[in-house]
């Protein structure tokens, strides 16, 4: 199976900060990469396809990027809304899907 | 809007059979657009893919590797709905169990046209408890 790897694990940081995440899969992905937010207690939720296509009805300060083997998820001015756990997956090879360990999000 | 609602036990003895249900508003289990996946989450393993069935003039199934020898994925198209069986529990499979639905997202970018898969719908999510 492909590993994603997920950095950091966890993040503090303030209202209106600038957040970054980072991705890195054991092998070439291409572009087959989505990121989901999942708050506690809920399911995920998709926010990201293909490493930089914004989900339907997703505020625009969430971003994407990346190709390869590695990605970046950034939260433009972080909200106290998006506290929450952030997921990479790839679907290099479907049907066997992949997902990062998470990074945990919480306001300073 | 497309919705699914997930049913079934709690609480399940070790070396028995883990069933869950997952109930499908606003599309169709036969759809030739979606697959109708598992998905479990523990603090051990983390979010993992289980398995899924599709429709795509027949049925298909793929399982995970950890669980293919233990794992079974039905649609019924008279109620709309997947089920899981996990046969053959033990602690290990605790765990929050989500269905989620796999679909092709369509978008456009230059001159071309790209599908993306992803888990757009999930359900609400039930944890199962292995333990005597």
């Amino acid at each position: 199976d492909i590993q994603m790897t997920q950095s950091p694990s966890s993040l503090s940081a303030s209202v209106g900060d600038r957040v970054t995440i980072t991705c890195q899969a054991s092998q070439d992905i291409s572009n087959y990469l989505n990121w989901y937010q999942q708050k506690p207690g809920k399911a995920p939720k998709l926010l990201i396809y293909d490493a930089s296509n914004l989900e339907t009805g997703v505020p625009s300060r969430f971003s994407g990027s990346g190709s390869g083997t590695d990605f970046t998820f950034t939260i433009s001015s972080l909200q106290p809304e998006d506290i929450a756990t952030y997921y990479c997956q790839q679907y290099d090879n479907l049907p066997r899907v992949t997902f990062g360990g998470g990074t945990k999000v919480e306001i300073k | 809007q497309v919705q699914l609602q997930q049913s079934g036990p709690g609480l399940v003895k070790p070396s028995q059979t883990l069933s869950l249900t997952c109930a499908i508003s606003g599309d169709s289990v036969s759809s030739n657009s979606a697959a109708w996946n598992w998905i479990r989450q523990s603090p051990s393993r983390g979010l993992e893919w289980l398995g899924r069935t599709y429709y795509r003039s027949k049925w298909y199934n793929d399982y995970a590797v950890s669980v293919k020898s233990r794992i079974t994925i039905n649609p019924d198209t008279s109620k709309n709905q997947f089920s899981l069986q996990l046969n053959s529990v033990t602690p290990e499979d605790t765990a929050v169990y989500y269905c989620a639905r796999g679909f092709r997202l369509t978008y456009y970018y230059g001159s071309g046209s790209y599908r993306a898969y992803a888990f757009d719908i999930w359900g609400q999510g039930t944890m199962v408890t292995v333990s005597s």
